[in-house]
């Protein structure tokens, strides 16, 4: 049981290059999060997903897209890479369970810098 | 989700017990309150969640005061490894809707000296 697994760990891309990143859970999980820290600052929630086929808007949304064709899987992705982007991402998933969900658990990050 | 204010940083003696508050006057009836911390640039890791009614697990204890508008994270022994950046978040305990969503804020720096 790997929990969630964020792939890359590590990136620098080119101003204006894409790229994808990946985050997988094997926890059978419905919910699925994005979100990036900048320094200093609290996390911020980029899309999510309640399950399979759907994803939502957060709060800072713009210049990502996201898909979530399989239910373990939750994508994000970069089409034009800009130096505002250069941040550490942070995935999530959690259980829903009755009332309320049980804790999300989170990845250990991807350090994305664009120059 | 009804927003939350909490000091930007503490600081707490090895051994000693840390209280971490939380206000969130505009909590309504059907959110909960969740502890996360996050320790230096790692991901943010779950502590304990309460509705009303105070909670305890083996990692903290969260008291909620009858009124709901603050709560208080307690952990009764803090150690070096409980240096880290705790994270108080109210949010809809309905699941499905679509306001369902983590929302992070800054959080409070809390520092366990030797």
């Amino acid at each position: 049981n790997a929990g969630v697994t964020q792939t890359p760990k590590f990136r620098v891309l080119k101003t204006g290059q894409s790229m994808t990143l990946l985050c997988a859970q094997d926890m059978n999980h419905e919910y699925m999060y994005w979100y990036r820290q900048d320094p200093g600052m609290g996390l911020r929630l980029i899309h999510y997903s309640v399950g399979e086929g759907t994803t939502a808007k957060g709060e800072v949304p713009d210049g990502y897209n996201v898909s979530r064709l399989k239910k373990q899987n939750f994508l994000l992705g970069l089409e034009s890479a800009a130096p505002s982007q250069t941040s550490v991402y942070f995935c999530a998933s959690s259980l829903v369970s009755g009332r309320s969900d049980t804790e999300a658990f989170f990845g250990q990050g991807t350090r994305l810098t664009v120059v | 989700d009804a927003k939350t204010t909490q000091p930007p940083s503490m600081d707490c003696a090895e051994g000693r017990a840390a209280n971490l508050p939380c206000n969130h006057s505009t909590i309504s009836g059907n959110e909960y309150v969740y502890w996360y911390r996050q320790i230096h640039s790692q991901g943010p890791q779950y502590i304990i969640h309460g509705l009303k009614n105070n909670e305890t697990n083996e990692m903290a204890s969260l008291i909620i005061t009858e009124d709901r508008k603050s709560s208080t994270l307690i952990l009764p022994h803090a150690t070096l490894r409980d240096t880290a950046v705790y994270y108080c978040i109210v949010r809809v305990a309905h699941p499905r809707g679509s306001n369902y969503k983590l929302t992070f804020g800054k959080g409070t720096l809390l520092t366990v000296n030797p």
